[in-house]
């Protein structure tokens, strides 16, 4: 079935470490996007890419690297720079000259030890 | 994109209809309508869009206003499952969605 597959579930880091979280999408979507989610909160916009070898920053970029060198895959590394990194992130894609609307993965809930 | 304002959270009884309402007043004439849901711990989901006039599917139904400056989300016969935060967004279609705004939405809770 077509969707999006974000790895791992549930991750834990100690302070100080480098993480990568994985979101795949085979649906030949165009753009992909990392939100990143606090308790009780909505989604914030951390990055986001229209096409392939392009991305721009959303508005918490800070701490946060990505890389989109093919069009299925979309990772996102929480680096040690990023100062309050326990949250729930969400991946998303959307084919922007379709219906338009996003289509998020189940999410993955990082947790710093 | 326009900002939207939607109440922190509702109560429905199982079996009646759920009216999710949502303000925009500053919506541009080439924005539509979007509306989301998250079931805790899980990804928001897509349930229905609409520019001006109201829209129908399978999940739900949406009602817009003459002028466009608020629109509400019926879900005609809520479920225990359809407890949820709700989210109203309005953007341009096709257009970036590098400014996409998810707020804190509604919390919706069906009870039996």
């Amino acid at each position: 079935d077509g969707g999006i597959t974000q790895s791992p579930k549930y991750l834990f880091r100690k302070e100080g470490q480098n993480v990568t979280l994985s979101c795949e999408q085979n649906l030949n979507h165009d753009a992909m996007y990392w939100y990143r989610q606090d308790p009780g909160q909505g989604l914030r916009l951390i990055y986001y890419s229209q096409i392939v070898n392009d991305f721009q920053k959303g508005d918490i970029a800070e701490g946060y690297s990505v890389s989109r060198e093919k069009k299925e895959s979309f990772p996102l590394t929480v680096t040690s720079a990023q100062k309050n990194p326990t949250a729930f992130y969400l991946c998303a894609s959307s084919n922007a000259y379709s219906t338009g609307e996003l289509f998020f993965g189940e999410g993955s809930r990082l947790t710093v030890l | 994109d326009a900002k939207t304002t939607q109440p922190p959270s509702m109560d429905c009884a199982e079996g009646r209809a759920a009216n999710l309402p949502c303000n925009h007043s500053t919506i541009s004439g080439n924005e539509y309508v979007y509306w989301y849901r998250q079931i805790h711990s899980q990804g928001p989901q897509y349930i229905i869009h609409g520019l001006k006039n109201n829209e129908t599917n399978e999940m739900a139904s949406l009602i817009i206003t003459e002028d466009r400056k608020s629109s509400t989300l019926i879900l005609p016969h809520a479920t225990l499952r359809d407890t949820a935060v709700y989210y109203c967004i309005v953007r341009v279609r096709g257009g970036s969605q590098g400014n996409l705004i998810f707020g804190k939405g509604t919390k919706l809770s069906v009870k039996p």
